[in-house]
């Protein structure tokens, strides 16, 4: 599985936006990028996902790079509940087994 | 939210002992995931299924089993529980393995075998 490189943690301010970058220069062209997050003691949670276009639902937005090397989910206005842990994973379209391989992800702190 | 219960939420046993942990699903969906989550570890696939009575290995599967013998429920067991099996259990679902699809958690169970 090609692999995602994150930032290990940051931090944003209540109501302001946050952009949280993630790079995977070997994906491939079948690649979904997934992001899920973790707030903490709760199961991971469904974030977001999208092949080449930017993709919008309610909870977050998803800016995928043209040559999709990398991609940065966008929360709009960050709230103290988004403070959690963030993984961006990749998902091939011709997955036959589909577990999710979680890296390390970004701690997003979130201050009043 | 997706429709997803696991049970129990919290169990204390002793190594030796057989240990079940449920997983029970409203969505109807065909796949279903055992991971752990440990520190330093994140989660590791244990097992999962693609469908009643199908089951595979994950990349963490020794000392475990798994059974489905219904869509909606994916047990996992302990067969003799040691100390190393100390976790966090989290069940998952999705419509299929493919990239298309999300999976979704259960609230996971936190496991201690002394």
């Amino acid at each position: 599985d090609a692999k995602t490189t994150q930032p290990n943690s940051m931090e944003s301010n209540e109501e302001e936006p946050v952009h949280l970058p993630c790079n995977h220069s070997t994906i491939s062209g079948t690649d979904y990028i997934h992001w899920y997050r973790q707030l903490p003691s709760q199961g991971p949670e469904y974030v977001i996902h999208g092949l080449t276009s930017n993709v919008n639902n309610r909870m977050a937005s998803l800016a995928i790079a043209e040559d999709r090397k990398s991609s940065t989910l966008i929360l709009h206005r960050a709230t103290l509940r988004d403070a959690a842990v963030y993984y961006c994973i990749l998902r091939d379209v011709g997955g036959s087994q589909g577990n999710l391989i979680f890296g390390k992800g970004t701690k997003l702190s979130v201050k009043p | 939210d997706a429709g997803i219960t696991q049970s129990p939420r919290h169990k204390v046993t002793e190594t030796g002992t057989p240990v079940t942990l449920r997983c029970h699903q409203t969505e109807n969906h065909r796949y279903m995931y055992w991971y752990r989550q440990d520190p330093g570890h994140g989660l590791r696939l244990i097992h999962y299924s693609y469908g009643v009575k199908d089951t595979d290995k994950g990349e963490v599967s020794d000392g475990y089993s798994v059974s489905r013998s219904k869509t909606e429920d994916f047990l996992l067991t302990l067969e003799s529980a040691t100390s190393s099996q100390t976790s966090v259990y989290f069940c998952a679902i999705s419509g299929g393995p493919r990239g298309t699809t999300a999976q979704y958690f259960g609230p996971g169970t936190r496991l201690l075998v002394l």
